[in-house]
């Protein structure tokens, strides 16, 4: 799976967009983004992925660059409930295949 | 909706003693999979099953043992606890795509067991 690279905190105002970067250079034409939030200690959150198109859901939506080497997460309108980690994964496509690499992720504080 | 169901959410054990951890998922997922997450670090991948009857290793297996019960339920046991799987575990499932070489599907996760070996 290709290495992922995101800034580790941000901060965003409540009520604004936030946007999260991801970089992956490296990844493949059969490789997935994913997205993935954890709050405090719960168990990760499953928000978006996407293969080459942009994708909106009613969580966020996910922005591929053409070229597939970087990406973005927004929150719409982020409140209080959105602070947490937040992870971008690639992951290969396949049948039985479907191992996720966790990185650090970043860590996203909605400021009142 | 249960979701994913992990037993127990809290447990200390001493050094050497064992313990299996259970997981059920109400999804009808074919695949399951166990983690774990030290303080600071994203998740690793300790084992899975891609479907009932079939496990494999993931990045960090040493010290433990997995058993795909049934479709619902998959355990990990650790045989003889050591301080350094003291751990937050998390166990998640998700179905394979349509198609034989479609599995985009996400996975969905419990709320963890946190252990701790004094």
């Amino acid at each position: 799976d290709a290495k992922t690279t995101q800034p580790p905190s941000m901060d965003c105002a409540e009520g604004r967009a936030a946007n999260l970067p991801c970089n992956h250079s490296t990844i493949s034409g059969n490789e997935y983004v994913y997205w993935y939030r954890q709050i405090h200690s719960q168990g990760p959150q499953y928000i978006i992925h996407g293969l080459k198109n942009n994708e909106t859901n009613e969580m966020a939506s996910l922005i591929i660059t053409e070229d597939r080497k970087s990406s973005t997460l927004i929150l719409p309108h982020a409140t209080l409930r959105d602070t947490a980690v937040y992870y971008c994964i690639v992951r290969v496509r396949g049948f039985g295949n479907e191992k996720l690499t966790f990185g650090t992720g970043t860590r996203l504080t909605i400021i009142p | 909706n249960a979701g994913v169901t992990q037993t127990p959410k809290f447990q200390v054990l001493k050094t050497g003693q064992s313990m299996t951890l259970q997981c059920a998922q109400d999804m009808n997922h074919n695949s399951m999979y166990w983690y774990r997450q030290d303080p600071g670090m994203g998740l690793r991948l300790i084992y899975y099953s891609a479907s009932e009857g079939t496990t494999d290793k993931g990045e960090v297996p040493n010290g433990y043992n997995v058993s795909r019960l049934n479709k619902r339920e998959f355990s990990l046991r650790l045989e003889s606890a050591a301080p350094s799987q003291t751990s937050v575990y998390f166990c998640a499932s998700s179905e394979i795509g349509q198609g034989r070489r479609v599995s985009n599907q996400p996975q969905h996760f419990g709320d963890g067991t946190r252990l701790s070996i004094l």
